[in-house]
C-alpha cells in the first residue's frame, strides 16, 4: 500500500464548477500535511498547508480528518488556470522529509 | 532572489554512459533533496542532505546512483552506468530547517533520457 494515495483522475470540469480531491495517508504519526500544485512539465510548488481545523485561501479550502487519515482540497469557481496536477503531501515526525502522493490531474474546460 | 538552479535542463545519453546532474540550492537553506519523477512511480525521494551531510539515502535505487554535496551551494547526482530505466525527471529541492508552513522549493528539473 502506498503511503499517500490519490485518485489520479483526470477530473474534467467546466469553468465555474466546484471540484474536490481526496487523499488518504497510511502513517498515523504524520505531523503536517500540504497540497502542492504541479503544472505540466514544471516543478511542484506549495499551494497550501492543511490544518486540523480546516483552512481556506481564496477559492481553495483544505481539510484534514486525522481519525480517518484523510485530506481534501476543494476548489470553488474553477478557472482555466487551475488546470494542473495537485499533489497531496505528508510530512513525518522527524526530519524534513516529504512523501508525495501520485497526484490528481485537473482539467478545467471553457 | 534566484531559486534552486539545476543543470542541465535536458540530457540525452546512451546506455552505459555516466550522467552527472547538478544543483545549486537557495542560499541559506539547510536541507537539500534529490527526487525522481516518473509516470509510473510518481515523485520519489532519492536522498537528502542536512548541512551538506547525507542523512537518508534509502531511496537511492542502486549502487549506480551516488550523490555528493561538497559545500552548501552545490550538489551532484551521478548515475554510472546509466540504463534506459533511469529515464525520468530529476528534481532538486531545498528548504530551511523550519518554516511555518514548512516548504520545499524545487528547481526546474533535469529531464533525462537514456537510450
Amino acid at each position: 500500500r502506498k503511503e499517500v494515495e490519490q485518485d489520479p483522475g483526470p477530473f474534467n470540469v467546466p469553468e465555474g464548477a466546484t471540484v474536490a480531491f481526496n487523499c488518504t495517508y497510511s502513517n498515523s504519526a504524520s505531523q503536517s500535511f500540504f497540497w502542492y500544485r504541479q503544472d505540466c512539465r514544471k516543478e511542484p510548488k506549495l499551494l497550501m498547508s492543511v490544518y486540523s481545523s480546516g483552512n481556506e485561501d481564496g477559492r481553495f479550502t483544505a481539510q484534514l480528518n486525522r481519525a480517518s487519515q484523510y485530506i481534501s482540497l476543494l476548489i470553488r469557481d474553477s478557472k482555466l488556470s487551475d488546470s494542473a496536477t495537485y499533489l497531496c503531501v505528508v510530512k513525518g515526525v522527524s526530519g524534513n522529509m516529504l512523501t508525495f502522493g501520485g497526484g490528481t490531474r485537473l482539467m478545467v474546460k471553457p | 532572489d534566484a531559486g534552486v538552479i539545476q543543470s542541465p535542463r535536458h540530457e540525452v545519453t546512451e546506455m552505459g554512459q555516466e550522467v552527472t546532474l547538478r544543483c545549486k540550492p537557495i542560499s541559506g537553506h539547510d536541507y537539500l533533496f534529490w527526487y525522481r519523477q516518473t509516470m509510473m512511480r510518481g515523485l520519489e525521494l532519492l536522498i537528502y542532505f542536512n548541512n551538506n551531510v547525507p542523512i537518508d539515502d534509502s531511496g537511492m535505487p542502486e549502487d549506480r546512483f551516488s550523490a555528493k554535496m561538497p559545500n552548501a551551494s552545490f550538489s551532484t547526482l551521478k548515475i554510472q552506468p546509466s540504463e534506459p530505466r533511469d529515464s525520468a525527471v530529476y528534481f532538486c529541492a531545498s528548504s530551511l530547517v523550519f518554516t511555518d508552513p514548512y516548504e520545499q522549493y524545487f528547481g526546474p528539473g533535469t529531464r533525462l533520457t537514456v537510450t
